[in-house]
């Protein structure tokens, strides 16, 4: 069973830039969910996509923005980047959304650790 | 809204114990994770509660009370690998909700 992988694992960018970070969710997921670890925080939930269409949102501006494909894969593009979107960017994936009224276990990528200066 | 509280920083000794607490307040609940994360790497699942009580995984116990809005994370028989940040999460409306991390230093 392949787990959730993410690339590219570096990136760096300067403001006003727009980026592309991808996902490949864990075989048998069709859930996927993006997070923004800032460091010395906890992960901050910018979205989430199920079955290719989002199905939730966080705090976050519209240039943030993002694709689920048929295969579950998830792009998740940032346009118009500023310094402060300097973070590790996580995705995670999930069986589904929820089973028997619960969350289902999100499992996490590697992570793209993205610098913007 | 969401609000989760954890110690920042906690340090222990080898072999020993280690309770890491978290309180929340959440306007949904559909169940408390526990994740740890060594520096620079992704979060790894440790534990999951959805009803009252202790869940006993090895080495690691997370322990939950609703009515409260309070858990913990039992780490025994700590190993100097354990050092790292464990982050509380909270699952609702689709998302989870963490904390902002304890980080355990485990020493000699």
């Amino acid at each position: 069973e392949t787990g959730v992988t993410q690339s590219p694992t570096h990136l760096i960018k300067t403001r006003g830039q727009q980026v592309t970070l991808r996902c490949s969710s864990q075989s048998g997921h069709n859930t996927v969910s993006w997070y923004q670890q800032a460091l010395g925080q906890g992960p901050q939930f910018i979205f989430q996509y199920y079955r290719e269409e989002e199905n939730g949102r966080g705090n976050f501006p519209p240039r943030f923005s993002g694709l689920q494909f048929p295969n579950y894969s998830s792009e998740l593009n940032v346009n118009a980047l500023e310094l402060d979107d300097s973070a590790l960017y996580l995705c995670a994936s999930s069986p589904e959304v929820v089973s028997g009224g619960w969350q289902e276990t999100q499992y996490f990528g590697p992570g793209t650790r993205l610098l913007v200066l | 809204g969401q609000n989760i509280d954890q110690p920042t920083e906690m340090t222990a000794t080898e072999g020993a114990i280690v309770q890491i607490n978290c309180t929340y307040q959440t306007s949904g609940f559909n169940g408390l994770f526990w994740y740890q994360q060594h520096a620079g790497e992704a979060p790894t699942f440790l534990s999951y509660n959805v009803l009252d009580g202790l869940e006993e995984k090895g080495r690691f116990s997370s322990f939950l009370s609703r009515s409260k809005g309070y858990s913990y994370l039992l780490l025994k028989e700590l190993q100097m690998k354990d050092s790292a940040s464990y982050l509380c999460a909270v699952g609702g409306g689709n998302k989870l909700t963490f904390g902002t991390g304890t980080q355990l230093k485990v020493e000699l």
